[in-house]
């Protein structure tokens, strides 16, 4: 099946720094890529809907300020999670979508302190 | 957008076949059903897809019946290792389609 990367696989950071994670289609170009969150436990969350060359779409309850998304080229969409806090510890995973199939990376795990 | 429903949790044993039954009665024209399945701190592996009656690969078989309300996600001979979560999706054709997640199967296997 298709490839999905994401990087860094996981990463910590202090209160109030920014993290941006990558999410690339490695061997298909995809004009939508999504953005998932995923607390222990807990099924997976969609965030927001990525679009190659316009603004993402945010699901109801997501900050877009605090959860920018970039969407720049046919393989690449960037989540950065600005000013993050120890809440948004949590488990992120992007999906880029080839006809009906999504296809998952394989996620990031973020760590504030 | 088709919402699943899937029991929460499953037991069996090593050698045995599982069948996993997902819900989606206000499935659209338009939809397949995907099922996916995660291990911790992974994110989710696509199984196999269908649109109607029987898909078969090399790891699982999925049944969905005339009117596409359900599927059944059918894993013969499990092992230790297929102890994870499963997803049943639901999602259309178009790209921007998005697929909302529901609270999956933990498929527990045991020796």
């Amino acid at each position: 099946g298709a490839v999905v990367s994401q990087h860094p696989s996981r990463v910590i950071c202090k209160s109030g720094t920014s993290v941006k994670i990558e999410c690339r289609s490695l061997d298909f170009q995809a004009t939508t890529m999504f953005w998932y969150r995923q607390f222990p436990k807990q099924s997976l969350m969609l965030m927001a809907t990525s679009n190659e060359g316009s603004k993402a779409t945010y699901e109801q309850g997501v900050e877009k300020d605090k959860f920018l998304i970039n969407h720049a080229s046919l393989t690449l969409s960037t989540l950065t999670v600005t000013s993050a806090h120890p809440e948004d510890s949590s488990f992120y995973i992007c999906s880029a979508k080839i006809r009906e199939t999504q296809y998952f990376g394989p996620g990031t795990r973020l760590l504030v302190l | 957008l088709a919402k699943t429903t899937q029991p929460i949790s499953m037991d069996s044993y090593e050698g045995q076949e599982v069948n996993i039954t997902c819900s989606h009665n206000n499935i659209a024209t338009n939809d397949y059903i995907t099922w996916y399945q995660q291990f911790p701190s992974q994110g989710p592996r696509f199984i196999i897809q269908g649109y109607k009656t029987k898909v078969t690969n090399e790891v699982a078989s999925l049944f969905i019946p005339a009117d596409r309300k359900s599927s059944t996600l059918s894993l013969p001979r499990v092992s230790l290792s297929d102890t994870a979560v499963y997803y049943c999706l639901v999602g259309g054709f178009f790209s921007a389609s998005k697929i909302i997640f529901g609270s999956g199967t933990r498929l527990s296997i045991r020796p």
